[in-house]
């Protein structure tokens, strides 16, 4: 059975503070793994597909990356803006629907 | 500008009263989808439409209803509604199924 875990549920930096959120996933034939980002009371809103272990992607302060069992979200110096529910969706080969994960709630303090 | 439009964006209902939540995209998109999202659930998938006159299940399809008659419309439909209904529902689109998913600004809907 396809799974997908996010952690940390929610996570509270301060502005330049660097972390990581982890998304682990376990789906047979992996077609690609998305990251979206999602503002309270708004659509999620696309930011990165993942094909293949070893693949990263930037934009900004955000890098994804992935392996065979996890991805990460490396977010570098971030500032307040970047407060968002981050989400993560892997698609198994066949996938014609996406399963999202719950999301990590990141807020930034200035 | 290319966009998904939901209309209503806030509805509140009775049990048992029929309701339409309209979705429009202007990209072109073949593929279409209904989420709801709800606290602690996150966000789960209602039907999706790979083309014109072509629907599926998605995870939680049970008391609703879509069609696609048009590559541009995706209406939700709630012939029953009741409370456990209740929930924050978007729309999205993709030029390539589910690659690059775009969503709407979400419906929020209270049946009680």
């Amino acid at each position: 059975e396809d799974q997908v875990t996010q952690s940390p549920e929610a996570l509270r930096l301060q502005e330049g503070e660097s972390s990581s959120l982890n998304c682990s996933y376990t789906v047979s034939g992996l077609r690609g793994l998305f990251w979206y980002r999602q503002d309270p009371g708004k659509g999620p809103e696309f930011l990165f597909t993942l094909y293949s272990a070893g693949e990263e992607k930037e934009k900004e302060r955000l890098k994804a990356t992935l392996t065979k069992k996890e991805s990460f979200l490396h977010i570098t110096a971030p500032k307040p803006e970047d407060s968002a529910t981050y989400l993560c969706a892997p698609a198994p080969g066949s996938a014609r629907q996406l399963t999202f994960g719950s999301g990590t709630q990141l807020t930034v303090l200035p | 500008e290319a966009q998904v439009t939901q209309n209503p964006r806030y509805l509140i209902t009775v049990t048992g009263k029929k309701l339409t939540v309209t979705c429009s995209q202007n990209m072109n998109h073949e593929y279409m989808s209904w989420y709801r999202q709800d606290p602690g659930l996150g966000l789960r998938q209602i039907y999706y439409s790979m083309n014109v006159e072509v629907t599926d299940k998605g995870d939680v399809p049970e008391g609703y209803k879509v069609s696609r008659k048009e590559k541009r419309n995706f209406p939700l439909i709630l012939e029953s509604p009741s409370p456990n209904q209740t929930s924050l529902y978007f729309c999205a689109s993709s030029a390539g199924g589910i690659d690059e998913q775009f969503f709407g600004p979400g419906t929020r809907l209270t049946v009680l």
